[in-house]
C-alpha cells in the first residue's frame, strides 16, 4: 500500500541554518510526490512538488528531489528565515484520488 | 488568489449531537475531498467527491459521516452522533484534475472538539 514516513519534530533551528526534514514513502507504482506547508492559522499550502524519478521540486529555496532508489523526497534549505516557521507535511498522490500525509514536521526558527 | 475558505474555525459540540462543518471550494474545481488530522497523527483521507457522488471513501468514512454539494459553491461534511474520538481538524481541499500529478488546493481546517 501507500505510506509516507516523516522526520519527527519538533525541530527548532537558527535563523541562517541548514534546514533537512527527511521523508521516506511506500507506494505500488509511480506516484507524485509533494511538501505542503502550513503556516499559523492557514491551510495547506503547496510548497513543490516532483512527478518522477529523479525531479527536484523547488520553491522559495526549498528544495527536494524524487529519488526512487531509496524511496525519498528530503526537503531541504540552504538557510533557514524566522518566516519559514510552520508545519510541513510530506505527502503522496498515487493513481487513485488520495494524497497519503506524513504526520508533519513543526519547524520553529529563532532569530 | 483563489482560496479554498472553511467554516467555523473551531467547533465545540457535545457527544452524541450533530455537526455540519463547511467548506467553499475553488470555484472552477470539480473534485473535491475532506482529510482529517487526530492530534499528532497523520492527515488522514475521509472522502473525495465529483459530479454530485462520492467517487472514493476510505473506511472511516462509515454511515456516521456524509457529504453534500447543497449548491453551486459549498460542500459540506455532515457527521451524525458524535463521538469523543471524532475530535480532530477536518480540512477540505479541492482540485481542478483528477490526475495523480495535481495537487489539491487546502483550506485551513475545522478544528472539532467532541467533549
Amino acid at each position: 500500500g501507500n505510506s509516507v514516513t516523516q522526520m519527527e519534530g519538533p525541530v527548532t533551528l537558527s535563523e541562517e541554518a541548514f534546514l533537512t526534514i527527511n521523508c521516506t514513502y511506500t507506494a505500488t507504482g509511480y506516484p507524485s510526490l509533494f511538501w505542503y506547508v502550513q503556516y499559523p492559522g492557514e491551510g495547506l499550502q503547496l510548497l513543490l512538488k516532483a512527478t518522477k524519478a529523479d525531479d527536484k521540486g523547488s520553491n522559495k529555496g526549498f528544495e527536494a528531489t524524487y529519488r526512487k532508489e531509496t524511496t525519498s523526497f528530503h526537503l531541504e534549505k540552504g538557510s533557514v528565515q524566522v518566516s519559514d516557521s510552520a508545519v510541513y507535511f510530506c505527502a503522496l498522490r498515487g493513481t487513485g484520488n488520495q494524497f497519503y500525509f506524513g504526520t508533519g514536521t513543526s519547524l520553529t526558527v529563532i532569530p | 488568489e483563489p482560496e479554498v475558505t472553511q467554516t467555523p474555525s473551531h467547533q465545540v459540540t457535545q457527544m452524541g449531537q450533530e455537526v455540519i462543518l463547511r467548506c467553499v471550494p475553488i470555484s472552477n474545481h470539480l473534485y473535491f475531498y475532506w482529510y482529517r488530522q487526530i492530534l499528532g497523527q497523520k492527515v488522514e483521507f475521509l472522502v473525495s467527491f465529483y459530479n454530485n457522488e462520492i467517487s472514493e471513501k476510505s473506511e472511516i468514512f462509515d454511515d456516521q459521516f456524509s457529504v453534500e454539494r447543497p449548491d453551486g459553491s459549498n460542500f459540506t461534511l455532515k457527521i451524525r452522533s458524535t463521538k469523543l474520538e471524532d475530535s480532530a481538524m477536518y480540512f477540505c481541499a479541492s482540485s481542478d484534475q483528477d490526475l495523480g500529478n495535481t495537487e489539491a488546493f487546502f483550506g485551513q481546517g475545522t478544528r472539532l472538539t467532541v467533549v
